[in-house]
């Protein structure tokens, strides 16, 4: 079973940051957080992932809380193109994927 | 470029039959993987390979088997033992055994029966 809970689907105007919620109460010491995003019909796209610092790239920041129980995604300015299915997943080994959250990026 | 090569992008396939999927990667990936995606579902894992000449078994193995003769390919057979074999199908390369590198993802193979 996935061991993140992430809201089922969030709306986004363009231009406007995207913030992405994501519940990991469970989470050991060793655990890295990943996000994926999907777009229909095509593969997981890799987006960032992190242990405790937050973390930037070119794509997104991923904001990790001091406890590590949860995490945010924030796609700083959110593009038609964002639109997609967003995984937010704990890798130990392998990666486990839940059902993720589809984010809609409207005009 | 590199990246990971998965084909073909549909196959269709009778009932009864076994059918091979491909997976080339150009990565220099050690580690090498095959997700099953059922609609509006997220990705179970089937069979992972870390090292050339071994895989291990995943969640949902039953009625597939792979190979890992090459250390850039790592082909999926679904076999007829597979009872619902109609899905969208993934395969993935990661660079290291161990540590934080993230895997890369293939565009899939949809898997019909006719």
């Amino acid at each position: 079973d996935a061991k993140t809970t992430q809201p089922p689907s969030m709306d986004c105007a363009e231009g406007r940051a995207a913030n992405l919620p994501c519940n990991h109460s469970t989470i050991s010491g060793n655990e890295y957080v990943y996000w994926y995003r999907q777009i229909h019909s095509q593969g997981p796209q890799y987006i960032i992932h992190g242990l405790k610092n937050n973390e930037t790239n070119e794509m997104a920041s991923l904001i990790i809380t001091e406890d590590r129980k949860s995490s945010t995604l924030i796609l700083p300015h959110a593009t038609l193109r964002d639109t997609a299915v967003y995984y937010c997943i704990l890798f130990e080994g392998k990666l486990i994927f839940g059902q993720g959250t589809e984010l809609s990026v409207k005009p | 470029d590199g990246g990971i090569t998965q084909s073909p992008k549909y196959l269709f396939r009778k009932e009864g039959q076994n059918v091979t999927l491909s997976c080339e990667q150009n990565l220099n990936h050690d580690a090498m993987y095959w997700y099953r995606q059922d609609p509006g579902q997220g990705l179970r894992l089937i069979y992972y390979s870390q090292i050339v000449n071994d895989f291990q078994k995943g969640d949902i193995a039953e009625g597939y088997s792979v190979s890992r003769e090459k250390k850039e390919s790592f082909p999926l057979t679904v076999t007829s033992a597979q009872k619902n074999p109609t899905a969208f199908y993934l395969c993935a390369s990661r660079g290291r055994r161990v540590g934080n590198q993230p895997q890369h993802f293939g565009d899939g193979t949809r898997l019909s029966i006719l």
